[in-house]
């Protein structure tokens, strides 16, 4: 079975560009999540999203938005790019909404020039 | 209230040893406490995970000690090996209406000489 996949592997952007961040979850996982990792740190929470509907939103500014489409994958948008996003973005999904196991992609490195 | 945090932040063990990493939280409310490896350029795999109803679990060379009273739980890696070398995150998580999200320490990095 293919693990979380991401999409693109790598980015750079331009400060005040808009990227758009893809994943694909496990075969069967309709909950995916957001994390935002700068180098050196834990991942942070972005977004929590089941069904389709946003369940979970952490501390980030609304210039970061996301979706999940009916086959479960979802987007993040970032707007109006800082230098400060430049982080490992990652992907991670659970079969169901519940406090379980979560398979994390192996991540879109983005680098904002 | 939400933090978790995670000591030490770089660890160097020789091979055949025993690393110990060890992390704090305050929110009692959580419930589920898991243990993430982390390659470079590699997102997080779970490596093993606990529920404060039991103090320990253990799955081939590694172990996870919880002291609910204390807030305190620690990873142990027996005979580590140079394949260990990694960073190792702590993390923890409740069932929320506002999304399971997890709450990560900030990282240990563990180097294991041969």
């Amino acid at each position: 079975d293919a693990g979380v996949t991401q999409s693109p592997t790598h980015l750079i952007k331009t400060r005040g560009q808009q990227v758009t961040l893809r994943c694909s979850p496990i075969s069967g996982h309709k909950s995916v999540s957001w994390y935002q990792q700068v180098l050196g740190q834990g991942p942070q929470f972005i977004f929590q999203y089941y069904e389709k509907e946003e369940r979970g939103r952490g501390n980030f500014p609304d210039r970061f938005s996301a979706r999940q489409f009916p086959n479960y994958s979802s987007e993040l948008n970032v707007n109006a790019l800082l230098l400060g996003d430049s982080a490992l973005y990652l992907c991670a999904t659970r079969p169901q909404y519940m406090n379980t196991e979560a398979f994390f992609g192996q991540g879109t490195r983005l680098t904002v020039v | 209230q939400q933090q978790v945090k995670q000591s030490p932040q770089s660890l160097i063990v020789q091979k055949g040893g025993i690393s110990i990493i060890n992390c704090a939280y305050e929110n009692t409310a959580f419930d589920y406490f898991p243990w993430y490896q982390q390659f470079p350029g590699k997102g997080p795999a779970l490596l093993i995970a606990i529920r404060p109803d039991v103090s320990e679990k253990k799955e081939g060379r590694f172990t996870i000690s919880f002291n609910k009273s204390a807030k305190q739980f620690s990873l142990h890696i027996m005979d580590s090996q140079p394949g260990d070398s990694a960073t190792y995150f702590c993390a923890a998580s409740m069932q929320e209406t506002s999304g399971s999200r997890l709450t990560f320490g900030e990282g240990t990095q563990l180097t294991v000489n041969p």
